[in-house]
């Protein structure tokens, strides 16, 4: 069980386009889900916490209107990449929180590189 | 605010070497600690969770070992092998007071040798 998945695994877009990730949890509900990104030989630094039903909570340097994220649902959150340029080229990884204990699962990644 | 350090940063042991990798946190404040495993270009895979609580976790041949009043994560890997060279990801969790946001350390890269 707790497993989250991220649709797609891997995108190329042109630049100046939008680009639509998405994250699910497949076998649970959650009410939290975090959005990270990982710059090549980086670390992850989170961008971004998304709450069902309400506005996302950006981490500091990170630009809102350039990254959309939407929790319509408790299995399901979306990060729009918009206007992407190649120095979007990223990792992005999400996780989702469940349980009384606050139980944290990672998706797999998405790789989205911007030509 | 919370700092997260993985010391070393890269590591190379010949293949069967016990190692042990370093991740230090500035904040003892913490909801749990999580070491991980990425392969180049992969995502995340959980090894061992440590909650404020514990003192340490063990499964295999890994051993992570928790000291939240010094600061302090040890994850301890036995017989070292080929195929657990991969990037070792510290990611310590605040509680509520941080909205459970998870801070990673920048990783160390271990290579094993045949």
């Amino acid at each position: 069980g707790a497993v989250v998945s991220q649709h797609p695994s891997w995108v190329i877009c042109k630049s100046g386009t939008s680009v639509k990730i998405e994250c699910r949890s497949l076998d649970f509900q959650a009410t939290t889900m975090f959005w990270y990104r990982q710059f090549p030989k980086q670390s992850l630094m989170l961008m971004a916490t998304s709450n069902e039903g309400s506005k996302a909570t950006y981490e500091q340097g990170v630009e809102k209107d350039k990254f959309l994220i939407n929790h319509a649902s408790l299995t399901l959150s979306t990060l729009t990449v918009t206007s992407a340029h190649p120095e979007d080229s990223s990792f992005y990884i999400c996780s989702a929180q469940a349980g009384a204990n606050y139980e944290q699962y990672f998706g797999p990644g998405t790789r989205l590189t911007v030509t | 605010k919370q700092e997260v350090t993985q010391i070393p940063a890269a590591l190379s042991v010949p293949e069967g070497e016990n190692l042990v990798l370093n991740c230090s946190f500035t904040d003892s404040a913490i909801y749990n600690l999580q070491w991980f495993r990425q392969d180049p270009g992969k995502g995340l895979t959980s090894l061992l969770l440590i909650q404020s609580s514990q003192r340490e976790q063990t499964s295999g041949r890994l051993n992570a070992s928790l000291d939240k009043s010094s600061g302090r994560s040890t994850l301890y890997i036995a017989a070292s092998q080929p195929g657990d060279s991969a990037t070792y990801l510290c990611a310590v969790r605040p509680g509520w007071d941080g909205g459970f946001k998870t801070i990673f350390g920048a990783g160390t890269r271990l290579f094993v040798k045949a």
